[in-house]
């Protein structure tokens, strides 16, 4: 069954530092990735997918994520993280399957910013 | 363009109450997607519909839970009765369908209806 591992569910760091969102997925078959991010009170919006094409993948406001088979991860980074950022960030994996694109989510890792 | 509208978007009612939630996807959207995401987990899919139809509800708990799309435009779910555990965000969302094998078709998310059951 595929799923998604986002270790960390909190990650803290100081405004203008790398930013680093870690995801481990699990799949029978090349899945697509997805990056989302949630505001407080707000809905999922997405910030880039990987769907086989180029391994690096950009994304909005700066992020950007490295699809690695070997490792079966797809991080997300941003290099210099700004307070707009701090938010919660979900990994998610469509185990492709006949033209749905089913998301399976991973737990979440929520995003602090401080000055 | 208008995104995915919900209401409410808070609800408190007590344990044994029922209570529903109502959803108008993106105009033009196809498919139709309910989500549960409890608290500091990641959204899990209760049921998809391509137009009218329920074309995946296997996670939907069907004793208590219901939904319906009628006219393949919006969707109603529906708890009855609610119970403490379902205390949580229900987002819907929706895309465009089914396109050609192996295409992909964005999800867009509504903002969500936090239930909190008493």
């Amino acid at each position: 069954a595929q799923s998604v591992t986002q270790l960390g569910s909190h990650v803290s760091v100081s405004e203008g530092a790398l930013v680093l969102l870690r995801c481990n997925y699990s799949s029978s078959v090349p899945p697509y990735l997805f990056w989302y991010v949630q505001y407080p009170n707000q809905g999922l919006q997405l910030l880039l997918k990987y769907t086989s094409a180029a391994t690096l993948v950009k994304g909005i406001n700066g992020f950007e994520a490295e699809f690695k088979k070997s490792e079966t991860s797809f991080h997300l980074t941003k290099p210099s993280a700004h307070m707009s950022d701090a938010a919660e960030y979900f990994c998610a994996v469509s185990p492709f399957s006949g033209g749905y694109n089913k998301l399976i989510f991973g737990a979440g890792t929520r995003l602090a910013v401080h000055p | 363009e208008a995104g995915v509208v919900q209401s409410p978007r808070y609800k408190i009612i007590e344990k044994k109450q029922p209570v529903a939630f109502w959803c108008n996807p993106i105009s033009g959207h196809n498919t139709l997607y309910w989500y549960l995401q409890n608290l500091g987990q990641g959204p899990e899919l209760l049921i998809r519909y391509e137009n009218e139809e329920a074309v995946d509800d296997s996670q939907l708990p069907k004793d208590r839970f219901s939904a319906e799309r009628l006219k393949g435009v919006d969707s109603t779910l529906k708890i009855q009765p609610a119970e403490l555990g379902d205390s949580a965000v229900y987002l819907c969302a929706s895309s465009q369908g089914q396109g050609a094998p192996f295409s992909y078709n964005e999800q867009f998310f509504g903002p969500g209806t936090r239930l909190t059951v008493l």
